[in-house]
């Protein structure tokens, strides 16, 4: 069954520091999204994108943060500058259709120090 | 507000059946039923959806009784690999560009 992708699977680095997560949806989805789950707490839904541009956003997805598809196959997240609280699980997940269930990725771990 | 309830954690034992029940007594007409499912250290999964009656796949049953206020997932004859969040969504919990996770019910097998 195919599958997202995501690499690394653990990023470490310095605050203030930038730093891109990098996603291959499956590769006839059309629509791609970020999430995030800080330790111990609920999934919670960062961006989507569709048509190569943001469709929806959430109140996390701040300045600090951008998305790309850079070409045909990968997705990334980038945050701009590090801060602590950006430690967390970033999920990636894509759907085929609007109305199909998204697949999601096994994460990157990113730990800021 | 959140539009569904459901247990914070069970226990239950290999080999057992497993039934996760989803309290949405606010279910607008249109609205179908998701459940989602997450190992630890993975993402999400998609389990199944129903919008009444009775779904079945290979991985569980969803059922919803005529009113639809509430729903069950089951799940036969777990395993141990079976330890996972199990997450109830409702409508546009889980509509097209986003999903919006609550809690979900940590469901422990034992052996």
């Amino acid at each position: 069954e195919p599958e997202v992708t995501q690499t690394p699977s653990h990023q470490v680095t310095q605050m203030g520091q930038e730093v891109i997560l990098r996603c291959v949806p499956i590769s006839n989805h059309l629509y791609f999204y970020w999430y995030r789950q800080i330790l111990g707490q609920k999934v919670e839904f960062l961006v989507s994108f569709y048509n190569n541009e943001i469709s929806e956003k959430s109140e996390i997805f701040d300045d600090q943060f951008s998305v790309e598809r850079p070409d045909g196959s990968n997705f990334t997240l980038k945050i701009r500058s590090t801060k602590l609280e950006d430690s967390a699980m970033y999920f990636c997940a894509s759907s085929d259709t609007s109305n199909q269930p998204q697949h999601f990725g096994d994460g990157t771990r990113l730990s800021i120090l | 507000l959140a539009k569904t309830t459901q247990p914070i954690s069970m226990d239950s034992y290999e080999g057992q059946e497993v039934n996760i029940t989803c309290s949405h007594n606010n279910i607008a007409t249109n609205d179908y039923i998701t459940w989602y499912q997450q190992f630890p250290s993975q993402g999400p999964r998609f389990i199944i959806q129903g919008y009444k009656t009775k779904v079945t796949n290979e991985v569980a049953s969803l059922f919803i009784p005529a009113d639809r206020k509430s729903s069950t997932l089951s799940l036969p004859r777990v395993s141990l690999s079976d330890t996972a969040v199990y997450y109830c969504l409702v409508g546009d919990e889980a509509r097209d560009d986003k999903i919006i996770f609550g809690k979900g019910t940590r469901l422990h097998i034992l052996p």
